[in-house]
């Protein structure tokens, strides 16, 4: 079965210090992934996704996320985050293009001023 | 326009309640999804509807009742809802229907069951 770890229930960063959230992925094929961020009561909003190709995707919002197969990651890069970055960050997986959505557990993100 | 809208934001029913979530989209979208999200916890799909017709249900119960009137609108018919289906309820709506298609996502509505 698809399945997305985020090992990272909680992450504090300074605003201006760099950002990586963690994303692993289970399963042989090759998946397709994306990063989706939600603020507080809000919906979701998708900030980047990796289907193929370049395996260094860039997103909205000044961030990118890098596909490595070697150690099934997909991990979510910002190099310098601003207050408004605190959210709810969820990595998700999709295996074959008929089958839905698998959301890893998310990631707090607190920015310290 | 890349917005789905939901209504109501906040909704506070008792358990012998009928009530209805209402979500709208007009990106011309052929798919349309609820899902129901716990506090601390990722979305998890309840419903699929794929050109107005419904594709999948995750074996959800009975006292949630789909309805898709049209292409834009889908609605989450509610009925002898119990405490533990207080959550937050969001819609999403894509292209087709399949994971692979980024899904726009409105804001949400917050359910609470007393």
């Amino acid at each position: 079965a698809q399945s997305v770890t985020q090992p990272d229930i909680h992450i504090t960063v300074s605003e201006g210090a760099s950002l990586e959230l963690r994303c692993n992925y289970s399963y042989g094929a090759t998946p397709y992934l994306f990063w989706y961020v939600q603020s507080p009561g809000q919906g979701l909003q998708l900030l980047l996704k990796y289907f193929s190709g370049d395996t260094l995707v860039q997103g909205i919002k000044g961030f990118e996320a890098e596909f490595k197969r070697s150690q099934s990651s997909f991990n979510l890069r910002k190099p310098s985050v601003h207050w408004s970055d605190a959210a709810e960050y969820f990595c998700a997986v999709v295996y074959n293009a008929g089958n839905m959505l698998t959301f890893g557990g998310g990631t707090r993100l607190m920015v310290k001023p | 326009d890349t917005e789905v809208t939901q209504t109501p934001k906040h909704l506070v029913m008792g358990m012998t309640n009928k009530k209805s979530l209402k979500c709208e989209q007009h990106m011309g979208h052929r798919a349309m999804y609820w899902y129901k999200q716990k506090a601390k916890k990722p979305p998890e799909l309840m419903f699929v509807y794929s050109y107005e017709k419904l594709s999948i249900n995750e074996s959800v119960p009975s006292r949630f009742s789909p309805e898709c009137p049209n292409s834009s609108l889908l609605n989450l018919h509610l009925h002898a809802l119990q405490p533990e289906d207080s959550a937050l309820y969001l819609c999403a709506s894509s292209q087709i229907s399949g994971g692979t298609d980024t899904q726009y996502f409105g804001p949400g509505t917050r359910l609470t069951v007393l």
